[in-house]
C-alpha cells in the first residue's frame, strides 16, 4: 500500500477563482491519477499524471480548466481554474503501485464553490 | 457498452445477518476486478483484486468470488463497523488501451 496525504482537506471558493489541491505520497511511484467524486456518482478519472511527461487527460476535461503538474515522482497538484459551482466535488489523487492498475487514495479534498 | 452496475444501491442489516453485495459487469479482456471500501469524508480503501473465474479472496469477515460476469462481496455476521459505501471496478483491455472503470457503490448500515 502506501500512504498519501492531500491538502487541503476541504475549502469553500468564490466562483471565478482557482485552487491548487496538493498530493504527497510516502515513497516513489510512477503513476498518479485524479479523481472527482460528486455527490451519489461514481469516481471519474480527470487525469493521469506520470513524472517527465505530460498530464493525460479523459474526454471531458481539459488542462486549462484543470492544469496538472508532476515535478518528481511523490509529488502532485491538480488546479481548478474559474471555478463554477458545478465544480463542487470531492477531488482525490490516487497511485498505482504495480501493473495490474490496484490503486491507492488520499483522503480526498472537499471542494464547495459559491 | 462496457459497463459495470452494483447492486443493491443500498442495504440495512442487523449485526450478525450476512448478505452479499453484488457487481456486474459486461467488458471484454477482462485485466483485473477490484473491490473497495469507502466511508465518509474519506478515500476509497482497497480490500481486494480478483483476476480470474473461480477466484476467492477473504479479509476478517469479507469473501470476494468472481465468476465470468459479475462479483460478490459477501459479508458474514457483519458488525455496525462495517457499515461503508463498498465499490467495485473493472479494469479491461479496450484495444491497444486498458481502461478502468467504477460502479456507483453500494452503501451497507448495519444496525447494532
Amino acid at each position: 500500500s502506501a500512504v498519501i496525504s492531500q491538502k487541503p482537506s476541504r475549502d469553500i471558493c468564490q466562483r471565478g477563482t482557482s485552487l491548487t489541491i496538493q498530493c504527497q505520497v510516502d515513497s516513489q511511484v510512477t503513476m498518479m491519477f485524479w479523481y472527482r467524486q460528486q455527490p451519489g456518482q461514481s469516481l471519474t478519472l480527470i487525469a493521469t499524471a506520470n513524472q517527465g511527461s505530460e498530464a493525460t487527460y479523459e474526454s471531458g476535461f481539459v488542462i486549462d480548466k484543470f492544469p496538472i503538474s508532476r515535478p518528481n515522482l511523490t509529488f502532485s497538484t491538480l488546479t481548478v481554474s474559474n471555478m463554477s459551482p458545478e465544480d463542487s466535488s470531492i477531488y482525490l489523487c490516487s497511485v498505482q503501485r504495480h501493473t495490474n492498475y490496484e490503486q491507492y487514495f488520499g483522503p480526498g479534498t472537499r471542494l464547495t464553490v459559491t | 457498452e462496457d459497463q459495470v452496475t452494483q447492486s443493491p444501491e443500498a442495504l440495512r442489516l442487523q449485526e450478525g445477518e450476512s448478505s452479499s453485495l453484488n457487481c456486474s459487469y459486461t467488458v471484454s479482456g477482462l485485466r483485473g476486478l477490484f473491490w473497495y471500501r469507502q466511508d465518509p469524508g474519506k478515500g476509497p480503501e482497497f480490500l481486494f483484486t480478483l483476476y480470474s473465474a473461480g477466484e476467492e479472496k477473504e479479509k476478517e469477515r469479507l469473501k470476494a468470488t468472481l465468476t465470468k460476469k459479475e462479483s460478490f462481496l459477501h459479508i458474514t455476521a457483519p458488525k455496525p463497523e462495517d457499515s461503508a459505501t463498498y465499490l467495485c471496478a473493472v479494469h479491461f483491455r479496450a484495444g491497444n488501451n486498458r481502461k478502468l472503470i467504477w460502479g456507483l457503490g453500494t452503501s451497507l448500515a448495519v444496525n447494532p
